[in-house]
């Protein structure tokens, strides 16, 4: 079955580091980009970044430098990591996959993340 | 960056009715935008991308249309399963931006 499945910690506290897993199943990472989105109630849909088909990345400039995405190809896993938390950045994460068009055509289900002490 | 103006933010219909999301670019996209359901606890699906092609399983009822810098989305005679958050999105070029969404609701 084709799916995403993101897995995050919940609760962050403020200038830690977030980390958040996304499990895939049905496809391979080697053929699709996959993305970082995330809902924030102060911003709504934004989106983070991506790690292509190859493994290079790139982030929206918008994030500072703070987000890292890697990911384990034996795993079928995709990695964020979001540095310097700050409470502006709870919301809802979602891992999500693109083809050559650049629109999401699977999403995770997302995980929430509070940012909070 | 590529800013979306989505409008309405409310829509209230009643099943069977047609009701139309707009969706607005701050430059040209050419005919790259996507439409997105949202509704909780599921992933977000997409509906439509390209301006007017249906993703597949998308139902016929729904359509897309526009260019350039105004797009719109229209759901026809609506179905009960059809309430919920939609959201457009330029995938014109990076870095991919959303609109605010319309929240579809029951009258």
């Amino acid at each position: 079955q084709v799916q995403l499945k993101e897995t995050g910690p919940g609760l962050v506290q403020p200038t830690q580091t977030l980390s958040i897993t996304c499990t895939v199943s049905g496809f391979s990472l080697a053929t699709y980009y996959m993305q970082w989105v995330r809902q924030t109630p102060g911003k709504g849909l934004e989106w983070v970044g991506f790690i292509r088909s190859g493994g290079s990345t790139e982030y929206n400039s918008e994030f500072k430098s703070r987000p890292s995405i890697n990911r384990d190809t034996s795993k079928n896993q995709v990695f964020l990591k979001m540095n310097s938390l700050k409470t502006e950045d709870t919301g809802v994460y979602y891992c999500a996959r693109t083809n050559g068009y650049w629109y999401f055509d699977l999403w995770g289900p997302g995980t929430m993340v509070t940012v909070s002490s | 960056d590529v800013q979306m103006t989505q409008s309405p933010s409310n829509l209230a219909a009643s099943p069977g009715e047609s009701v139309s999301i707009n969706c607005k670019a701050s430059k040209s996209i050419n005919k790259y935008l996507a439409w997105y359901q949202q509704k909780p606890g599921k992933a977000n699906k997409l509906l439509i991308y390209s301006g007017s092609t249906l993703q597949s399983g998308t139902p016929s009822r729904f359509s897309g249309s526009g260019s350039g810098t105004d797009f719109t989305l229209t759901i026809r005679n609506l179905e009960p399963e059809d309430f919920g958050l939609y959201y457009c999105q330029q995938h014109n070029e990076y870095p991919l931006t959303f609109g605010s969404g319309t929240k579809l609701e029951i009258k």
